[in-house]
């Protein structure tokens, strides 16, 4: 079956434009999670989803970030008023049981 | 801060050799995972281990957990060229969600 799939995979923007990230996870995954990687670091937890609420968002970095699910499938990762430290790779994953995390592709974010 | 953290940071060996990268952590956890990363996009799972385990095999790797030391090691046995990646550990809590915890990364070039 499919993967997790993420659009767009590369998202060039101005400094102060919003940006909406899209991913879709694996059909059946209940569990949905956010990360972020900038460029040769691991990976940090932003948010996860348990159907369409959002029990922990400790890792949202401030409040120009928020994140929405909807249909238990489908969530997008706003970014309002984009800085440059905001540049980076977001890994959406999906879970069953939330253990093993299946990740998509990415999308890599540039903010100029 | 990151919960795990690899050693070593980068790796360089032949074709045929064994690879071998470090992860320690802090807190206690429900399981410790192992992902693979191609050119910084999506990672791929590889193994996982429960805080009851202390060994798992898979293929040509091989997984190791010491809880008391609070430390795990991923051993990739006979590599190839095809092993060139970053290696990620992370870390699954004991609450619920599991969100991850993932440590900078082992760069692993396997030389033909």
């Amino acid at each position: 079956g499919a993967g997790v799939s993420q659009s767009p995979s590369n998202k060039v923007t101005e400094k102060g434009k919003d940006v909406e990230l899209r991913c879709d996870p694996i059909s059946g995954h209940t569990a949905l999670y956010w990360y972020r990687q900038r460029l040769g670091q691991g990976l940090e937890f932003l948010i996860y989803f348990q159907g369409n609420s959002a029990p922990d968002k400790s890792g949202l970095p401030s409040d120009r970030f928020s994140a929405e699910r909807t249909g238990e499938s489908v969530s997008t990762l706003t970014i309002q008023r984009t800085q440059q430290e905001d540049s980076a790779v977001y890994l959406c994953a999906s879970s069953v049981r939330g253990e093993t995390q299946y990740f998509g592709p990415g999308t890599r974010l540039l903010v100029l | 801060s990151q919960q795990g953290e690899e050693d070593p940071q980068a790796l360089s060996i032949q074709e045929g050799e064994n690879a071998t990268m470090n992860c320690s952590y802090k807190t206690s956890i429900n399981n410790l995972q192992w992902y693979r990363q191609n050119s910084g996009r999506g990672l791929v799972h590889l193994i996982l281990i429960r805080s009851n385990e202390r060994e798992k095999h898979s293929g040509r790797l091989r997984v190791t957990l010491d809880t008391s030391k609070k430390s795990s090691s991923l051993l990739i046995t006979a590599s190839r060229a095809a092993d060139t990646a970053s290696y990620f550990c992370a870390t699954g809590p004991k609450a619920a969600g599991n969100k991850l915890t993932f440590g900078g990364g082992t760069r692993v070039l396997v030389k033909p």
